[in-house]
């Protein structure tokens, strides 16, 4: 069975800076999906980036970007220029490229933001 | 954002009885799942659907059942209440294979739904 595992229960930055949380996971499949979701205090889930196994090129959304180690099993997210409106809990998720469509998650990183 | 909410928004009910949230969607995705959120364990899958009546367990469903008699509306139902159930309980829908929708690709979830279960 797939996991997915973030070893960072709390992380913080400082507005303005740089922070990356961390995410692993053991899969023995070659094809498969990852995601980061964002959940604000409102409780709301929200896709920050998403990438597909088969691509080598690491995906990015503005200030978002991923490092995607496909060997070592790795899918850190870089935040840069951290805004205060990023502090949330960070969740790494595992989709199966097979059919059963399950997603997997870690169990999240809480960001803080200091300004 | 594709169409999906979720009922009653919070619950409190007592332990014993029998609880069923539902998950509503108007975009005719194929999968529905449920999820709990607990501190410390993120979130774990409950049960899901990959259509009507065609349901299966996730590595949580010890004292859960679901239904799906339609393709819009996946219940979840605790039988029989526990202490142990309480949590944040959260429906999504997968927009993976819908290829009508590229700018949708991923999953959506519902806003949750709060369950204290005294």
């Amino acid at each position: 069975a797939q996991t997915v595992t973030q070893s960072q229960p709390e992380m913080s930055v400082q507005e303005a800076e740089t922070v990356t949380l961390s995410c692993t996971y053991d899969t023995s499949e070659s094809d498969y999906y990852l995601f980061w979701y964002k959940q604000p205090p409102s409780r709301q889930m929200i896709l920050v980036i998403r990438q597909e196994a088969y691509k080598q090129q690491n995906a990015t959304e503005n200030r978002f970007s991923v490092n995607f180690q496909k060997a070592a099993k790795s899918f850190s997210l870089k935040i840069s220029d951290s805004q205060l409106g990023d502090a949330a809990m960070y969740f790494c998720a595992y989709r199966s490229g097979e059919n059963t469509d399950k997603l997997i998650f870690g169990t999240g990183t809480r960001l803080q933001v200091f300004p | 954002d594709a169409g999906i909410t979720q009922s009653p928004r919070h619950k409190v009910t007592e332990t014993g009885t029998p609880v069923t949230l539902r998950c509503h969607q108007t975009e005719n995705h194929r999968y529905m799942y449920w999820y709990r959120q607990d501190p410390g364990h993120g979130l774990r899958l409950i049960h899901y659907s990959y259509g009507v009546k065609d349901t299966d367990k996730g590595e949580v469903s010890d004292g859960y059942s679901v239904s799906r008699s339609k393709t819009e509306d996946f219940l979840l139902t605790l039988e029989s209440a526990t202490s142990s159930q309480t949590s944040v309980y959260f429906c999504a829908i997968s927009t993976l294979r819908d290829r009508e929708t590229p700018t949708n690709y991923g999953y959506t979830f519902g806003s949750g739904t709060r369950l204290t279960v005294v």
